[in-house]
This record gives C-alpha cells, structure tokens and sequence, in this order.
C-alpha cells in the first residue's frame, strides 16, 4: 500500500480482556515504531524495532505490554489484562534507517477503549 | 535529559493571519528537531526539520521554523493561515546518538476563524 496502515481503527474492549493491534508499515522501511498517544498528551514511546537488531523495549509501561514483529514487515503490539488506563489512541510509525533524521511516517491510529 | 516543552496548548488565530507556534527543548548537544502536524482523521505528517545547517528551515503547506541555539527554540511560522491549517501539531526532538525515539511537545491545537 501507499502509506502505514493499521487495525483495527477502533477496539473497545472489557477490562481484563487481552487485545491485539496491528501495523502493516511501508514496504522497505526497516525502523518501526510504536507510540501511545492519551487524551491531551504528547506521544509516548513504547517500543522500537529496526531490522535484525533486538528491539529497544525501554519505553513499555508494564509487562502487560508486548509487541513484535515479523522481519521488516508487520508489527503487533498485544497488551494483556487491559486495564482503564490502557485507553488511548496507538500509533506506529516506520522510518527508512537508523538515522535520527529520519522522518517517521505515522499510520492513523487505533483508538483503543477499555471499559 | 531531554526535553521539549510547547508553551502554548491551544491558539485561535483567523485566516489570513500570522502564526507562530513556540518550541523550546532542553539537550546538551546539537538536537535534531521536528515539526509534524496532525489533520483530524488524519495521521501525523512531518512538515519540517533540522539538523544542521541553515537555521532556517522550510516545509511543506508554506511552513518555516527557526532554530535559535541562543534560545534553546525551534518556533513554527507561517505568514498566512489557511482554514485547512487547523490541526493539532507538535514539536520533537531527537539526537545522533544510537538513541532513536524522539522525546515530544504536548501539542498545540491552533483553530482559524473564517
């Protein structure tokens, strides 16, 4: 496809339910972000992964939270448990290389509501 | 650590007006510094950014930003708004090092007035 795509757009789900979101990234881009966005909040890093390397995990809340993702392609960021707080807009992005000037290119979101 | 603070949180301005959006980071060393917009309904997009060089930067949809190292600021303009300018955006922030995520603004959500 011609940008990021991600699924699903919506997931409003019960608390304590596990839930799956998924990002297909540009085909070549070989970094891939995951970020959280909350109401009237900046963006939150939560993981990164570029190419082969062991992705940088640094940025997830808890161990509720996992992501991964499949050569340089698709990503899953899964969070187990859900809790309230998990409600928030998930965002990914890929990026061309590891440079830090890299532009991200940022999929729409899903809009994750835990009740 | 790094930091970015956008003082502004929500900025009104007409059409056809001046804008300026503030940025101001805290790094210890020279700081790759972005600028990206989010349209409703629509994914964040990079306008513009810096990492060396002129210090006066130009982006897409008539965008500029300004990097002043004296100021620690890396200020958004644009010399008139059009109503389909309304968005929220957001300054960030990023470095050379083997550190890839980059620290974001809160944002500032700008509305235009017909």
């Amino acid at each position: 496809g011609a940008g990021v795509s991600q699924s699903p757009s919506n997931k409003v789900t019960e608390k304590g339910k596990d839930v799956e979101l998924r990002c297909d990234p540009i085909s070549g881009h070989t970094a891939l972000y995951w970020y959280r966005q909350s109401l009237g909040q900046g963006l939150e890093f939560l993981i990164y992964f570029q190419g082969n390397s062991a992705p940088d995990k640094s940025g997830l809340p808890s161990d509720r939270f996992s992501a991964e993702r499949t050569g340089e392609s698709v990503s899953t960021l899964t969070i187990q448990r859900t809790q309230q707080e998990d409600s928030a807009v998930y965002l990914c992005a890929g990026a061309t290389g590891t440079l830090g000037t890299d532009t991200q290119y940022f999929g729409p979101g899903t809009r994750l509501t835990v009740l | 650590a790094q930091s970015v603070t956008q003082p502004d949180i929500h900025i009104t301005v007409s059409e056809g007006a001046s804008l300026e959006l503030r940025c101001n980071y805290s790094y210890g060393a020279t700081p790759y510094l972005f600028w990206y917009v989010q349209s409703p309904g629509q994914g964040l997009q990079l306008l513009l950014k810096y990492f060396s060089g002129d210090t006066l930067v130009q982006g897409i949809k008539g965008f500029e930003a300004e990097f002043k190292r004296s100021q620690s600021s890396f200020n958004l303009r644009k010399p008139s708004v059009h109503w389909s300018d309304a968005a929220e955006y957001f300054c960030a922030v990023g470095n050379a090092g083997n550190n890839r995520k980059l620290i974001w603004g809160l944002g500032t959500s700008l509305a235009v007035n017909p």
